[in-house]
């Protein structure tokens, strides 16, 4: 089964917003409200940051936003800061024998 | 505070075998469903199983189903990955994870296994 697809890097001026995309099909995003994003440093663990494909855990930034449309969710990140530089992962139910799917990662620069 | 610490990992052949164990604490354990997820060097994040509350149901991704078994010990708040028949595509940090409704809240810091000859 497939990853979720989405670009292998994104960058943006601090200060600035930038989107991360998620493509899936029907069986996954499209059919499901339970998008999730993750954002991970190096050598770390994933942190969960976009639940349900809008909502933000407690203690979240709202700086970071979600949302979905169709097949395709987003991840917006407005005023980027430097510490925002580092690797995001989207992941939604799956309806297939791969109940959780994982995007294959995008790499944030922050310039 | 929740806390999931891994342990088990290390260096393994080609067809050896190796158990995973995951330590919870600050949370009602048999309260939730539990996850491992996989992260191969350099790579992205692979969901691989999970088990209910009550170990009744598990689910595993297609390419360890039969070789993988994912079980719970709600006495000793852990989750445990027994990995059989292993590969060199299984090299990968082993996270295990809490499930909160359909997403994966609280992640452990990870323990590598090395499958290699």
């Amino acid at each position: 089964q497939s990853a979720l697809t989405q670009p292998a890097s994104v960058s943006g001026s601090r200060g600035q917003s930038i989107t991360i995309s998620c493509t899936g099909t029907s069986r996954d995003i499209g059919g499901y409200n339970y998008v999730s994003w993750y954002q991970q440093h190096p050598g770390k663990a994933p942190k969960l940051i976009i639940y349900d494909v809008s909502n933000r855990p407690s203690g979240v930034s709202s700086r970071f936003s979600g949302s979905k449309s169709g097949n395709t969710a987003s991840l917006t990140i407005s005023g980027l800061r430097a510490e925002d530089e580092t690797d995001y992962y989207c992941s939604s139910y799956s309806s297939t024998s791969t109940h959780w799917m994982f995007g294959g990662g995008t790499k944030l620069t922050v310039l | 505070e929740v806390q999931l610490v891994e342990s088990g990992g290390g260096l393994v052949q080609p067809g050896g075998s190796l158990r995973l164990s995951c330590a919870a604490s600050g949370l009602t354990f048999s309260s939730y469903w539990m996850s491992w997820v996989r992260q191969a060097p350099g790579k992205g994040l692979e969901w691989v199983a999970n088990i209910k509350q009550d170990g009744s149901e598990k689910y595993y991704v297609d390419s360890v189903r039969g070789r993988f078994t994912i079980s719970r010990d709600n006495a000793k708040n852990s989750v445990y990955l027994q990995m059989n028949s292993l590969r060199a595509e299984d090299t990968a940090v082993y996270y295990c994870a809490r499930d909160n409704a359909y997403t994966r809240d609280y992640w452990g810091q990870g323990t590598l296994v090395t499958v290699s000859s």
